[in-house]
């Protein structure tokens, strides 16, 4: 079963604009991160936030969390063609040791010169 | 990927044949997972390992089986390879849950 869940599945933006992509989970969480994957290649870790932040920072990525509405939010600001690539929200269950990531099914990003 | 590398990187086989894949870290990381991502289920976890010759079952383990004899190495056998094994197939690694894991470039493989 799927932990997380992606929104939108796909989004389409031109250079420059500003991508956000949503995150859903239904139990309690230890971390939430996010990954991104180009085509055919393995997944990249981009970011970890941990349950008890709510907001965290890297670089032009920006992520939230709301544990009480069990989302979470990614925003690529001034985004770039190289950016395109599928995004993934994975959690670690709450009280784990050894960290199960549970991916989405993630969020196709496309972005357009 | 730095620090873990999976092969083969492709591999076309024959239902019924068994197939081992191999996942190898320089990381001295205690934790390494096999992952398959298939279209509409994204990445699902097979098995996973804590230690040497420490593993246990993840999401959608019927069908495979692992081993890990020393730190760098986890194995990945599908012990009569089906149809429903064609994928691909990604090893990672992690030092603790508080890390984010690094993956492998994945594993390409094909059961006609």
């Amino acid at each position: 079963s799927q932990q997380g869940e992606e929104d939108p599945q796909a989004l389409s933006i031109q250079e420059g604009e500003n991508a956000t992509m949503n995150c859903s989970y239904k139990t309690s969480i230890n971390n939430l991160q996010w990954y991104r994957q180009n085509s055919g290649r393995g997944l990249v870790h981009l970011i970890l936030i941990r349950s008890n932040e709510r907001e965290k920072h890297s670089g032009r990525l920006r992520v939230t969390l709301d544990t009480s509405k069990k989302s979470s939010s990614l925003l690529i600001t001034a985004s770039r063609a190289a950016d395109t690539a599928s995004y993934f929200c994975a959690t670690i269950a709450g009280g784990t040791s050894y960290g199960k990531l549970t991916f989405g099914q993630g969020t196709i990003l496309t972005v357009h010169p | 990927d730095a620090g873990i590398t999976q092969s083969p990187r492709h591999k076309v086989t024959e239902t019924g044949t068994p197939v081992t894949l191999r996942c190898h870290q320089t990381e001295n990381h205690r934790y390494m997972y096999w992952y398959r991502q298939d279209p509409g289920h994204g990445l699902r976890l097979i098995h996973y390992s804590y230690g040497v010759k420490d593993t246990d079952k993840g999401e959608v383990s019927d069908g495979y089986s692992v081993s890990r004899s020393k730190t760098e190495d986890f194995l990945l056998t599908l012990e009569s390879a089906t149809s429903s094994q064609t994928s691909v197939y990604f090893c990672a690694i992690s030092e603790s849950a508080d890390y984010g894991y690094t993956f492998g470039s994945g594993t390409r493989l094909t059961v006609v």
